[in-house]
């Protein structure tokens, strides 16, 4: 079974401060990880991916997320948040290798960012 | 760049009434899920096709039904409505079943009376 954690419903931030959502992640095996953000009634908005290779990967809007194995973690960042990120996110998964293709996503967490 | 398109965007119905939602992927997609996302709660997979056969089936009722067609479009068919399948209904699309993200609608507000 694959499950993803959000541990933070809320998250605020000062414009221009750095910003980080947190998320970690449970699987059998290797993981595919992304990143959703959603707007009041939109559809999630995909941001970035990490399949394989570097494990800082690089998304739209200057995000960035860091993989960390160890701690199996997914945490999203962004240098300089802008009041225009606030938005629900979601950190979602799939197994790589499980017959499951569909993601799991976690509960989200609301960025709110402070003029 | 085209994106998914979902219709309707709004639906109101009463209980025990039929409902059907429509998705068309994007272009060349081959691949269609559906996720139901509840109010304050986060997205939960109900059903997926692949090149027009169902791939993954989730916590979808048994009331629920749902199809690809030969365009790749998609419909869920809801029936018996209950209160508690008021929701938002996405659909996403992927070109293939591997690391491809998948690209969502801006999904289809279910409102049961």
């Amino acid at each position: 079974a694959q499950s993803v954690a959000q541990p933070e419903d809320q998250v605020n931030v000062a414009e221009g401060n750095p910003l980080t959502v947190k998320c970690t992640y449970s699987v059998s095996g290797n993981p595919y990880l992304f990143w959703y953000v959603q707007y009041p009634n939109r559809g999630l908005q995909f941001l970035l991916k990490y399949i394989t290779g570097d494990n800082l990967v690089k998304g739209s809007y200057g995000f960035e997320a860091e993989f960390n194995k160890s701690q199996t973690s997914f945490h999203l960042k962004k240098p300089s948040a802008l009041v225009s990120d606030s938005a629900l996110y979601f950190c979602a998964v799939r197994d790589m290798v499980g017959s499951a293709r569909q993601l799991t996503f976690g509960s989200g967490t609301q960025l709110t960012v402070l003029p | 760049a085209a994106g998914v398109i979902q219709s309707p965007r709004h639906l109101i119905k009463e209980k025990r009434e039929t409902a059907t939602l429509k998705c068309y992927p994007i272009p060349r997609h081959d691949t269609v899920y559906w996720y139901q996302q509840g109010p304050g709660q986060d997205p939960q997979f109900l059903i997926s096709f692949y090149e027009k056969m169902q791939s993954d089936k989730g916590s979808i009722p048994d009331r629920f039904s749902a199809q690809q067609f030969s365009d790749y479009h998609s419909e869920l068919n809801m029936s018996s409505l209950e209160l508690g399948d008021s929701a938002l209904y996405f659909c996403a699309s992927s070109f293939g079943q591997g690391a491809q993200p998948q690209h969502f609608g801006d999904g289809t507000r279910l409102s049961i009376l």
